[in-house]
């Protein structure tokens, strides 16, 4: 079946810019995650949804970074006047609901910040 | 908190070599440990994990022990291939927070024919 998608693949803003990365999780699962990889890093969590509800935002680097799930499927990240520090690949994943379930992850949102 | 801490790369290798890449962790709760592989273009898949002390992870002939006396996670292939080339990222979830996954910073791994 398909697997985590994210659009655009690839996006450049000007500073001050606002922006919106989409993620379709796959279908059914209740819980979806949103990560930032900064350049040769590690991913690190950003927010948390299970279904609609956003159960965790504690990653979120400033109130710039804003994320919804209205109808408990597709999500959007969206981030307010960026600046050049948010520069990175924004990594979405989804997993059934529970901590024993794996977490699917989408190809990722490269985002570049000018 | 918590945090995973990886050997840095590059880790350049000959085909068929011996492969180890370190991981060890800080954790406050019982955590599960995963390894998960980022092949060139493509997106993060998991690899590997064990979920209690002295489990042993394995896939594609990889394979990883849990070891709470040493805090450690290291990842182990016998003999490579260059189709092992990718980056690879030790990771953690422990139950106190919630279902996020906390991450090394990723070695990559290159294998030459």
């Amino acid at each position: 079946g398909a697997g985590v998608s994210q659009s655009p693949r690839y996006k450049v803003a000007k500073r001050g810019q606002d922006v919106a990365l989409r993620c379709d999780p796959i279908s059914g699962h209740v819980s979806l995650f949103w990560y930032q990889q900064a350049l040769g890093q590690g991913p690190e969590f950003l927010t948390y949804f299970q279904n609609e509800a956003q159960l965790d935002k504690s990653g979120l680097p400033s109130d710039r970074f804003f994320a919804e799930r209205p109808e408990g499927s597709v999500s959007t990240l969206k981030i307010q006047r960026t600046q050049q520090e948010d520069s990175a690949v924004y990594l979405c994943a989804s997993s059934l609901t529970g901590r024993r379930y794996e977490q699917y992850f989408g190809p990722g949102t490269r985002l570049t910040v000018t | 908190g918590n945090s995973v801490t990886q050997m840095e790369g590059p880790v350049t290798l000959s085909e068929e070599a011996f492969l180890t890449i370190n991981c060890t962790y800080t954790a406050t709760g019982y955590p599960s440990l995963f390894w998960y592989v980022q092949y060139p273009g493509e997106g993060l898949q998991l690899l590997l994990k064990a979920t209690k002390a002295d489990d042993k992870g394995s896939n594609k002939g990889f394979e990883a022990t849990y070891r709470k006396e040493t805090t450690s996670f290291h990842l182990e292939k016998g003999s490579v291939q260059v189709s092992d080339s990718a980056v690879y990222f030790c990771a953690l979830r422990t139950d106190n927070a919630g279902n996020m996954l906390t991450f090394g910073g990723g070695t990559r791994l290159m294998v030459k024919p």
